[in-house]
């Protein structure tokens, strides 16, 4: 099955500063989704990006998918920015995403 | 608009008891599925849905049931529970047009001891 890799495995940053996380996969896809798992453990979708860029506040991802990564901006980080941030990527059809190991970030004040 | 719903959010199972976690979405999604987490790991597709009456495996199906009567529900069921399942078990739709994202439900923390 298809490979997800993400870098880096952890990430500590101060407040205010900006980041950026990977995420390299092994075959093409027909759809990647970035999502945010908050200290209490909920899963938030932030990004449906299989291609192309977008943006939404301070966040903004951009998919390369020819070259197989996606990266995930993270801009004037905040507190609540930290948390475990994934990326899962779809190769076929049906939507079943495989989702790789997770960067866990943490913001300190 | 309750997005999709899991319950029980925790549950203590003893060693070869059987339970059933529950998930339903309001959105009018297709496509449902589980997954379960370990502590520290990604997520792993256990079962999915395309839509009411249609079921597949994923990636580690093995010691659990799905099924799909309506479109709106697609409960989990646990027979002869074992330590290996003891994990955070999490619920999500999707819709199959244009915007794939999906929804997470807020998950099932079960031990079994």
């Amino acid at each position: 099955g298809i490979q997800v890799e993400q870098s880096p495995p952890d990430l500590i940053l101060q407040e205010g500063a900006n980041s950026t996380l990977r995420c390299n996969f092994s075959d093409s896809v027909n759809n990647l989704q970035w999502f945010h798992q908050n200290p209490w453990g909920q899963l938030i979708n932030l990004f449906y990006i299989p291609s192309g860029t977008k943006q939404n506040g301070r966040l903004s991802a951009t998919t390369v998918a020819t070259e197989r990564y996606s990266l995930l901006y993270i801009s004037s980080s905040q507190t609540t920015d930290s948390g475990v941030y994934f990326c899962a990527v779809d190769a076929a059809a049906g939507n079943k995403l495989t989702f790789g190991g997770g960067t866990r970030v943490l913001v300190k004040p | 608009n309750a997005g999709v719903t899991q319950t029980p959010k925790f549950r203590i199972l003893k060693i070869g008891q059987s339970m059933t976690l529950q998930c339903a979405q309001d959105m009018n999604h297709n496509y449902m599925y589980w997954y379960r987490q370990d502590p520290g790991m990604g997520l792993k597709l256990i079962y999915y849905s395309v839509g009411a009456g249609i079921t597949d495996k994923g990636e580690v199906p093995n010691g659990y049931n799905v099924s799909r009567s309506t479109t709106e529900d697609f409960p989990l069921r646990l027979e002869l529970a074992a330590p290996s399942q003891t994990s955070v078990y999490f619920c999500a739709s999707s819709d199959r047009l244009g915007n794939y994202g999906y929804t997470f439900g807020s998950g099932t923390r079960l031990t079994v001891v």
